[in-house]
């Protein structure tokens, strides 16, 4: 069965501070993706990346970066300079081969000013 | 060019009513995915609707129950309304032509409230 573990419930950072958000996954599968979303207080889910199972290149946009590592079933995100704007709760999301996704039950993120 | 869509914002209903949830897709997409969201928790995928047909479902009771439109919109049903379907309820749309369902864009939700 798939599952996406997302230990830390809830994360205070001060503005300008680095932070990362820990996911943790589990499939059988040899193929699959795992994603970031988004969801701000308004409720709709904004992808942040994607990445599927065979590319373990770590990824930089802009202040957002993503560690993906096979060896140990984790897909980081860290936000470099956090600002009030990324206050947020944060999913990490799998989708299997059948199409399917699984979340985890997400990060809240606080940045104080 | 509109995004997810989803009607109504807000629901309350009571214990035992039915209620209809209604979902228009991202332009171009022809596949819809209903998510219930609890409070505190992540989605978790109810079904997936393509060609007017359940493609996946997820681990819900016969009590859920959705349709898709030929023009590609759906909608979600749910009958005997408990007090634990409280919840938001998000839709997600993509297209399958690609092959890979993995650019799912996601509606701002309906929150259901039962009492």
């Amino acid at each position: 069965a798939q599952k996406v573990t997302q230990a830390q419930t809830e994360i205070s950072v001060v503005e300008k501070e680095d932070v990362t958000l820990d996911c943790v996954y589990e499939t059988r599968d040899t193929t699959y993706y795992l994603f970031w979303y988004k969801q701000p207080p308004s409720g709709e889910l904004v992808f942040l990346i994607r990445r599927n199972s065979f590319d373990e290149q770590n990824e930089i946009s802009g202040r957002y970066s993503w560690n993906f590592q096979k060896s140990t079933s984790s897909f980081n995100f860290t936000i470099t300079a956090s600002q009030v704007v990324d206050s947020a709760v944060y999913f990490c999301a799998l989708k299997d081969t059948g199409n399917q996704f699984y979340f985890g039950t997400g990060t809240s993120l606080t940045v104080i000013p | 060019d509109a995004g997810v869509t989803q009607s109504p914002t807000h629901l309350i209903k009571t214990r035992g009513q039915q209620v209809t949830l209604r979902c228009s897709p991202k332009s171009g997409h022809d596949t819809v995915s209903w998510y219930q969201q609890a409070l505190g928790q992540g989605p978790q995928f109810i079904f997936q609707y393509y060609e007017e047909e359940e493609r996946q479902r997820g681990n819900f009771p016969d009590r859920f129950s959705g349709h898709q439109f030929p023009n590609y919109s759906s909608e979600l049903n749910v009958n005997a309304l408990l007090l634990g379907d409280s919840a938001l309820y998000l839709c997600a749309s993509s297209f399958r032509g690609t092959g890979a369902l993995y650019e799912q864009y996601f509606g701002p939700g309906t929150r259901l409230t039962v009492t």
